[in-house]
């Protein structure tokens, strides 16, 4: 049981450059999360899952896309890839009202 | 809005010791959860403890407890017996009722170092 994995763990874009973040959970979760977390800060809400093909904008969604096409997978898509950008992303997943899991995280610098 | 507020941008603990680390919380729904997250120097965010707000008695799980006041709006992490490893950052965080139940609000966070 690997938890919440995601890939990848470092990433340095060029401005205007696009990637997707990929997230896996193997709990059978039906909830799932993309975070950004900026230098001395507490977490922020980008977007969130409630189940396959369902999902919906958090605090801070501009500048960002999600697809929720298994219970499994919650890719993050970045698009034009701005300084602002530049975080460290997390994705987590819960079952219903518990505790939320979260992966490792992907450190993302935008120069 | 609701609003977490963590005031203890940092402490210094001696080891052994107790722990108190403080969260204020502002909310005008009468049903919530307040959790705690530990988030040491690698980076992971783990998972210490959760409180409902309908709770009747206070949470506790193993060296974690949660003093929570409900009419203070108070939910403080107590860490018993405090040890090296307990050095991290140390999140608070509410669940949304009214975001589709399950968005997290988290505080600035607490940096707790552990002296020997």
């Amino acid at each position: 049981n690997a938890g919440v994995t995601q890939t990848p763990k470092f990433r340095i874009l060029k401005i205007g450059q696009s990637m997707t973040l990929q997230c896996t959970q193997d709990m059978n979760h039906n909830y799932m999360y993309w975070y950004r977390q900026d230098p001395g800060m507490g977490l922020k809400l980008i977007y969130y899952s409630v189940g396959a093909g369902i999902t919906d904008k958090g605090e801070v969604p501009n500048g960002y896309n999600v697809s929720r096409s298994t219970t499994e997978d919650f890719p993050l898509r970045l698009e034009l890839a701005a300084p602002s950008q530049t975080s460290v992303y997390f994705c987590a997943s819960s079952y219903l009202s518990g505790g939320q899991f979260f992966g490792p995280g992907t450190r993302l610098t935008v120069l | 809005a609701q609003k977490i507020t963590q005031t203890q941008p940092g402490m210094f603990v001696q080891e052994k010791e107790a722990v108190t680390l403080d969260c204020t919380y502002d909310t005008s729904d009468p049903s919530y959860g307040l959790f705690w997250y530990k988030q040491p120097s690698s980076g992971e965010m783990i998972f210490l403890i959760y409180q409902g707000s309908y709770d009747q008695q206070n949470a506790t799980e193993g060296r974690y407890s949660l003093n929570f006041q409900k009419a203070r709006k108070s939910a403080n992490l107590v860490i018993s017996a405090s040890q090296l490893g307990d050095s991290a950052m140390y999140f608070c965080a509410m669940r949304d009722p009214n975001f589709g139940n399950e968005k997290l609000t988290f505080g600035t966070g607490t940096r707790l170092t552990i002296i020997p």
